[in-house]
C-alpha cells in the first residue's frame, strides 16, 4: 500500500509570512498533484509535477518534486488570507491516485 | 470549465434508511469516483467507474453500492444507512493527460445519519 505523509498537519500563520508544507512517501510516484480545498467546497487541482527535481510556480506558490519522485513540497511566499484551506497532495502510479491526509493552513489577518 | 454537480449540499437521514447521492458531470469524462472525507482520515475511495454500467470497488466499499446508467451520472447508494456513514461525500470525474489523471471534484454532500 502506497502512503503519503503530509506535514505539518495544522499550520496557523500571520498574513505576509512564508511557509512550506511537505508531502513524503517511501514509494515512487509517476506524478504528484497538489489540491487546495476551501471550507465547504471540493478540492481543486493546483498543479501536477511529473519529473524528478521539477519546480513549478503558480504566482506566490512554488511546487517542487523530489529528485527520487518520492516527495514534494509546496512553498507559499507572503501568505494571504485567501490562501487559507486544506492542501492535499496526491501521488499517481499505475493509473491510481493516492491522497495524503492534508495540511490545514490558516492565514490570519 | 468542468462542472461536477452533487445534488445536495446537506442531507440528514435516519438509521436504516436507503440513501441516494447523485452526481452529474458535464465534460463527457469517462471516469467518475466517489470518496468520503473524514477528519484525520483524509479522502478514501469508495467506488469508481471507468464506463457506463462499469464499476470497481475502491478502498472502503462495504455498505455502499453505485450505479452508472448514463455517462454523465454516477450515483452512490447507501442501502441501509448507519451512523458510521456520517461523513462528507465527494464525487469527482477525471481526464487523463498522458499518464496523469486529473480529478475534478463536486462541492460535496455532508451526510448526517441519526
Amino acid at each position: 500500500t502506497q502512503l503519503l505523509e503530509q506535514s505539518p498537519q495544522f499550520l496557523s500563520i500571520q498574513e505576509g509570512e512564508n511557509l512550506t508544507v511537505y508531502c513524503n512517501s517511501s514509494s515512487v510516484f509517476s506524478s504528484l498533484q497538489w489540491y487546495r480545498q476551501e471550507p465547504g467546497e471540493g478540492p481543486v487541482l493546483l498543479v501536477t509535477v511529473v519529473t524528478g527535481g521539477e519546480v513549478k510556480k503558480l504566482k506566490r506558490l512554488t511546487f517542487q518534486f523530489g529528485d527520487a519522485r518520492k516527495d514534494s513540497s509546496l512553498h507559499i511566499t507572503a501568505a494571504q488570507t485567501g490562501d487559507t484551506g486544506l492542501y492535499l497532495c496526491a501521488g499517481g502510479s499505475n493509473y491510481k491516485l493516492t491522497f495524503g491526509k492534508g495540511t490545514l493552513l490558516t492565514v490570519n489577518p | 470549465d468542468v462542472k461536477v454537480t452533487q445534488s445536495s449540499r446537506y442531507l440528514v437521514k435516519r438509521t436504516g434508511e436507503k440513501v441516494f447521492l447523485e452526481c452529474v458531470q458535464d465534460m463527457d469524462h469517462e471516469n467518475m469516483f466517489w470518496y468520503r472525507q473524514d477528519p484525520g482520515l483524509g479522502l478514501r475511495l469508495i467506488y469508481f467507474s471507468y464506463d457506463v454500467k462499469m464499476k470497481e470497488k475502491g478502498d472502503i466499499p462495504e455498505g455502499y453500492s453505485v450505479s452508472r446508467e448514463k455517462k454523465e451520472r454516477f450515483s452512490l447508494i447507501l442501502e441501509s444507512a448507519s451512523t458510521n456513514q456520517t461523513s462528507m461525500y465527494l464525487c469527482a470525474s477525471s481526464l487523463y493527460e498522458g499518464l496523469d489523471e486529473k480529478l475534478f471534484f463536486g462541492s460535496g454532500t455532508q451526510l448526517s445519519v441519526l
